[in-house]
């Protein structure tokens, strides 16, 4: 069964930093793109970026907001991908959720996600 | 800028009803919309792909249709499981933005 597992979340201060990893098992990860997924409280869903696999060069994507203070990497011999989040905003509190990409077929498997508290 | 317009934002139903949710770009994006659906504390759940194309385990009183710029989202005879909030996501282009969600509550 596909497996995804985030943690790394918590309490940190604005301007703070944070790396989120999110575990895949159950399929063959370096074949796969990877998107992160934020939910501020009570709010909807915001794509935050993707990570494309070895055969396109691990290149990325992000969203506008996020865009020179999010990086999303990978590390294949671990089955993880990660997002490191930088100078981080009120704005960023959320719960993030790791996805299996299935490029046009969507985001076929979610992570239970982990929550990022960005307060003074 | 790209813009997803999920309507309604909230939609009042009763089980055995049908319903739609329509989801509209403000430009084409061909038939590359997916829709989830997402319920009170859990992970969202991909429903359907390609517009039209139902994902592997998902009920056949789900449905999807459109392509270009207007999509719907239809769920016949519904039961009391259905009721949750859903979003569509488009896959044409970046940024791969959802709609603002759709919450779906019992009558």
């Amino acid at each position: 069964d596909v497996q995804l597992v985030e943690s790394g979340g918590g309490l940190v201060q604005p301007g703070g930093s944070l790396r989120l990893s999110c575990a895949a098992s159950g399929f063959t990860f370096s074949d796969q793109f990877m998107d992160w997924v934020r939910q501020a409280p009570g709010k909807g869903l915001e794509w935050v970026g993707r990570i494309r696999n070895k055969a396109n060069r691990y290149t990325t994507e992000y969203a506008a907001s996020v865009k020179d203070r999010f990086t999303i990497s990978r590390d294949d011999s671990k089955n993880s991908v990660y997002l490191q989040v930088n100078s981080l905003k009120i704005e960023d509190t959320a719960v993030y959720y790791c996805a299996k990409d299935g490029a046009f077929r969507g985001l076929n498997y979610w992570g239970q996600g982990t929550l990022v508290t960005v307060s003074s | 800028d790209f813009q997803l317009t999920q309507s309604p934002s909230f939609l009042s139903a009763s089980v055995g009803d049908r319903v739609t949710i329509t989801c509209r770009a403000s430009q084409g994006i061909n038939s590359y919309l997916a829709w989830y659906q997402q319920k009170p504390g859990k992970a969202p759940k991909l429903l359907i792909y390609d517009a039209s194309t139902l994902q592997s385990g998902v009920p056949s009183r789900f449905s999807g249709s459109g392509s270009g710029t207007e999509f719907t989202l239809t769920i016949n005879s519904l039961q009391p499981e259905d009721f949750a909030t859903y979003y569509c996501q488009q896959l044409n282009s970046y940024p791969r933005a959802f709609g603002q969600g759709t919450r779906l509550e019992i009558k």
